[in-house]
Protein backbone atom coordinates (compact mmCIF):
# COMPACT_ATOMS: atom_id res chain seq x y z
CA UNK A 1 0.00 0.00 0.00
CA UNK A 2 1.02 3.66 -0.44
CA UNK A 3 2.67 5.59 2.55
CA UNK A 4 0.73 8.81 1.93
CA UNK A 5 -2.58 10.60 1.54
CA UNK A 6 -3.88 13.46 0.04
CA UNK A 7 -6.88 15.16 -0.90
CA UNK A 8 -8.90 13.39 -3.60
CA UNK A 9 -9.35 16.93 -5.44
CA UNK A 10 -8.56 20.88 -5.53
CA UNK A 11 -9.25 23.68 -6.99
CA UNK A 12 -6.86 27.11 -7.69
CA UNK A 13 -7.47 30.05 -9.64
CA UNK A 14 -5.00 30.77 -12.37
CA UNK A 15 -1.97 33.00 -11.46
CA UNK A 16 -2.37 31.76 -8.14
CA UNK A 17 -0.11 29.72 -6.08
CA UNK A 18 -1.50 25.81 -5.43
CA UNK A 19 -0.80 24.63 -2.38
CA UNK A 20 -0.95 20.88 -2.52
CA UNK A 21 -0.89 18.83 0.83
CA UNK A 22 -0.10 15.53 1.53
CA UNK A 23 0.24 13.21 4.69
CA UNK A 24 3.31 10.27 5.36
CA UNK A 25 3.00 10.14 9.08
CA UNK A 26 4.96 6.56 8.76
CA UNK A 27 8.06 7.75 6.95
CA UNK A 28 11.36 6.81 7.64
CA UNK A 29 14.42 8.89 8.84
CA UNK A 30 16.14 8.51 5.49
CA UNK A 31 13.94 8.11 2.95
CA UNK A 32 12.89 10.98 0.56
CA UNK A 33 9.51 12.56 -0.85
CA UNK A 34 8.40 12.59 -4.33
CA UNK A 35 6.09 14.33 -6.50
CA UNK A 36 5.39 13.42 -9.90
CA UNK A 37 2.31 14.65 -11.81
CA UNK A 38 0.44 13.20 -14.60
CA UNK A 39 -1.70 15.28 -16.95
CA UNK A 40 -4.13 13.53 -19.03
CA UNK A 41 -2.96 9.71 -19.50
CA UNK A 42 0.56 10.55 -20.55
CA UNK A 43 3.34 8.92 -18.37
CA UNK A 44 3.55 10.49 -14.69
CA UNK A 45 6.48 13.23 -14.67
CA UNK A 46 8.67 13.80 -12.63
CA UNK A 47 8.30 17.27 -10.23
CA UNK A 48 10.99 17.57 -7.73
CA UNK A 49 12.05 15.42 -3.94
CA UNK A 50 13.50 16.05 -0.61
CA UNK A 51 14.73 14.48 2.69
CA UNK A 52 14.06 17.29 4.84
CA UNK A 53 14.87 20.74 3.67
CA UNK A 54 12.87 22.37 1.92
CA UNK A 55 13.28 22.30 -1.51
CA UNK A 56 12.83 24.39 -5.40
CA UNK A 57 13.32 23.83 -8.82
CA UNK A 58 12.26 25.22 -11.86
CA UNK A 59 9.01 23.79 -11.69
CA UNK A 60 7.90 23.71 -7.72
CA UNK A 61 8.82 24.44 -4.20
CA UNK A 62 8.58 21.66 -1.55
CA UNK A 63 8.03 22.22 1.45
CA UNK A 64 8.44 19.34 4.40
CA UNK A 65 7.80 19.91 7.54
CA UNK A 66 10.18 19.45 11.02
CA UNK A 67 8.46 16.37 12.03
CA UNK A 68 8.52 14.96 8.04
CA UNK A 69 5.07 13.81 8.48
CA UNK A 70 3.70 15.72 5.98
CA UNK A 71 4.85 18.66 2.68
CA UNK A 72 3.55 20.52 0.66
CA UNK A 73 3.81 21.32 -3.05
CA UNK A 74 3.89 24.56 -4.30
CA UNK A 75 3.53 25.75 -7.51
CA UNK A 76 4.02 29.51 -7.35
CA UNK A 77 1.86 30.80 -10.24
CA UNK A 78 -0.32 28.09 -11.75
CA UNK A 79 -1.53 27.86 -15.51
CA UNK A 80 -4.17 26.09 -16.92
CA UNK A 81 -1.41 23.76 -18.09
CA UNK A 82 -0.71 22.48 -14.63
CA UNK A 83 -4.64 21.04 -14.76
CA UNK A 84 -3.28 17.25 -13.90
CA UNK A 85 -2.88 14.58 -10.99
CA UNK A 86 -0.36 15.13 -8.84
CA UNK A 87 0.98 12.21 -6.69
CA UNK A 88 3.44 12.75 -3.67
CA UNK A 89 5.22 9.26 -3.10
CA UNK A 90 7.38 7.58 -0.61
CA UNK A 91 9.01 4.56 -1.76
CA UNK A 92 8.32 1.49 -0.17
CA UNK A 93 11.43 -0.27 1.38
CA UNK A 94 13.52 2.88 1.58
CA UNK A 95 15.62 4.76 -0.85
CA UNK A 96 18.20 1.82 -1.74
CA UNK A 97 15.41 -1.18 -2.68
CA UNK A 98 11.72 -1.29 -2.24
CA UNK A 99 9.08 -0.27 -4.43
CA UNK A 100 7.20 2.78 -6.13
CA UNK A 101 4.21 2.48 -4.87
CA UNK A 102 1.56 5.34 -6.28
CA UNK A 103 -1.71 6.27 -4.16
CA UNK A 104 -4.75 8.18 -5.42
CA UNK A 105 -2.85 11.53 -5.64
CA UNK A 106 -5.09 14.80 -5.81
CA UNK A 107 -6.41 16.19 -9.39
CA UNK A 108 -5.88 20.00 -9.30
CA UNK A 109 -8.18 21.95 -11.65
CA UNK A 110 -6.42 25.30 -12.45
CA UNK A 111 -9.35 27.73 -13.05
CA UNK A 112 -9.39 30.85 -15.43
CA UNK B 1 19.03 9.70 -25.55
CA UNK B 2 15.13 8.32 -26.08
CA UNK B 3 14.58 7.41 -23.00
CA UNK B 4 11.87 4.83 -22.03
CA UNK B 5 10.32 3.47 -25.49
CA UNK B 6 7.45 1.23 -24.96
CA UNK B 7 5.48 -0.36 -28.10
CA UNK B 8 3.50 -1.07 -29.09
CA UNK B 9 1.60 2.44 -28.41
CA UNK B 10 -2.13 0.91 -29.20
CA UNK B 11 -3.32 -3.07 -29.72
CA UNK B 12 -6.56 -4.87 -29.45
CA UNK B 13 -6.27 -8.34 -28.44
CA UNK B 14 -8.96 -10.90 -28.09
CA UNK B 15 -9.64 -12.99 -25.28
CA UNK B 16 -7.59 -15.94 -24.51
CA UNK B 17 -4.71 -14.17 -26.89
CA UNK B 18 -1.38 -13.65 -25.90
CA UNK B 19 1.07 -10.81 -26.31
CA UNK B 20 4.14 -9.14 -25.09
CA UNK B 21 4.37 -5.56 -24.23
CA UNK B 22 8.22 -4.22 -24.81
CA UNK B 23 10.08 -1.36 -22.91
CA UNK B 24 13.76 -0.60 -23.76
CA UNK B 25 15.45 2.50 -22.06
CA UNK B 26 18.79 4.01 -23.06
CA UNK B 27 20.14 5.49 -20.12
CA UNK B 28 21.80 2.75 -18.01
CA UNK B 29 18.70 2.50 -15.31
CA UNK B 30 19.09 -0.40 -12.63
CA UNK B 31 15.84 -0.32 -11.55
CA UNK B 32 12.77 -0.39 -14.10
CA UNK B 33 8.80 -0.68 -13.47
CA UNK B 34 5.59 -1.66 -15.14
CA UNK B 35 2.55 -0.06 -13.83
CA UNK B 36 -1.00 -0.64 -15.12
CA UNK B 37 -3.71 1.96 -15.22
CA UNK B 38 -7.62 1.64 -15.41
CA UNK B 39 -9.95 4.77 -16.10
CA UNK B 40 -9.97 7.51 -13.58
CA UNK B 41 -7.39 5.32 -10.99
CA UNK B 42 -4.04 5.37 -9.98
CA UNK B 43 -1.05 3.66 -10.97
CA UNK B 44 -1.00 -0.24 -10.30
CA UNK B 45 2.43 -1.73 -9.68
CA UNK B 46 2.47 -4.94 -11.95
CA UNK B 47 5.98 -5.95 -11.32
CA UNK B 48 9.12 -4.50 -11.27
CA UNK B 49 13.13 -5.49 -11.33
CA UNK B 50 16.33 -4.55 -9.66
CA UNK B 51 18.51 -5.37 -11.95
CA UNK B 52 19.55 -7.81 -15.12
CA UNK B 53 18.92 -11.21 -13.94
CA UNK B 54 16.29 -9.95 -10.77
CA UNK B 55 13.00 -9.38 -11.04
CA UNK B 56 10.24 -9.01 -8.66
CA UNK B 57 6.15 -8.94 -7.63
CA UNK B 58 4.46 -6.12 -7.24
CA UNK B 59 0.84 -5.25 -6.10
CA UNK B 60 -1.22 -6.98 -9.23
CA UNK B 61 1.14 -9.54 -10.77
CA UNK B 62 -1.64 -11.89 -11.57
CA UNK B 63 -2.15 -12.67 -15.52
CA UNK B 64 1.66 -11.26 -16.10
CA UNK B 65 5.35 -12.54 -16.43
CA UNK B 66 8.37 -10.94 -16.39
CA UNK B 67 11.61 -11.25 -17.57
CA UNK B 68 15.03 -8.75 -17.46
CA UNK B 69 18.03 -10.22 -19.51
CA UNK B 70 19.60 -7.00 -20.33
CA UNK B 71 19.52 -3.70 -18.38
CA UNK B 72 17.87 -2.21 -21.22
CA UNK B 73 15.01 -4.40 -21.70
CA UNK B 74 11.62 -5.52 -19.64
CA UNK B 75 8.93 -6.82 -21.55
CA UNK B 76 5.69 -7.81 -20.08
CA UNK B 77 3.87 -10.88 -21.02
CA UNK B 78 0.40 -11.11 -21.04
CA UNK B 79 -0.78 -14.77 -21.33
CA UNK B 80 -4.65 -16.02 -22.02
CA UNK B 81 -5.81 -12.24 -22.18
CA UNK B 82 -8.72 -11.02 -20.24
CA UNK B 83 -11.26 -8.35 -20.61
CA UNK B 84 -9.72 -7.48 -17.04
CA UNK B 85 -6.31 -6.68 -18.66
CA UNK B 86 -8.20 -3.52 -20.22
CA UNK B 87 -5.81 -0.70 -19.57
CA UNK B 88 -3.14 1.83 -20.15
CA UNK B 89 0.05 0.09 -19.47
CA UNK B 90 3.05 2.16 -18.32
CA UNK B 91 6.87 1.08 -17.97
CA UNK B 92 9.05 3.43 -16.24
CA UNK B 93 12.96 3.18 -15.06
CA UNK B 94 14.98 4.55 -12.68
CA UNK B 95 19.10 4.73 -11.76
CA UNK B 96 18.58 4.40 -7.80
CA UNK B 97 20.88 6.65 -5.61
CA UNK B 98 21.58 7.47 -2.13
CA UNK B 99 20.24 11.33 -2.58
CA UNK B 100 16.86 10.33 -4.38
CA UNK B 101 16.28 10.54 -8.00
CA UNK B 102 13.97 10.90 -10.77
CA UNK B 103 11.84 7.86 -12.29
CA UNK B 104 11.26 8.38 -16.05
CA UNK B 105 7.86 6.99 -17.59
CA UNK B 106 7.30 5.92 -20.94
CA UNK B 107 4.12 7.03 -22.75
CA UNK B 108 1.89 4.30 -22.28
CA UNK B 109 0.60 1.27 -24.45
CA UNK B 110 -3.00 1.09 -24.44
CA UNK B 111 -4.62 -2.19 -24.60
CA UNK B 112 -8.02 -3.18 -24.89
CA UNK B 113 -9.18 -7.23 -24.89
CA UNK B 114 -12.37 -7.40 -26.40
Amino acid sequence: DAKTTQPPSMDCAEGRAANLPCNHSTISGNEYVYWYRQIHSQGPQYIIHGLKNNETNEMASLIITEDRKSSTLILPHATLRDTAVYYCIVRVGGNQGGKLIFGQGTELSVKP
Amino acid sequence: NAGVTQTPKFRILKIGQSMTLQCAQDMNHNYMYWYRQDPGMGLKLIYYSVGAGITDKGEVPNGYNVSRSTTEDFPLRLELAAPSQTSVYFCASQEIRDRGSEAFFGQGTRLTVV
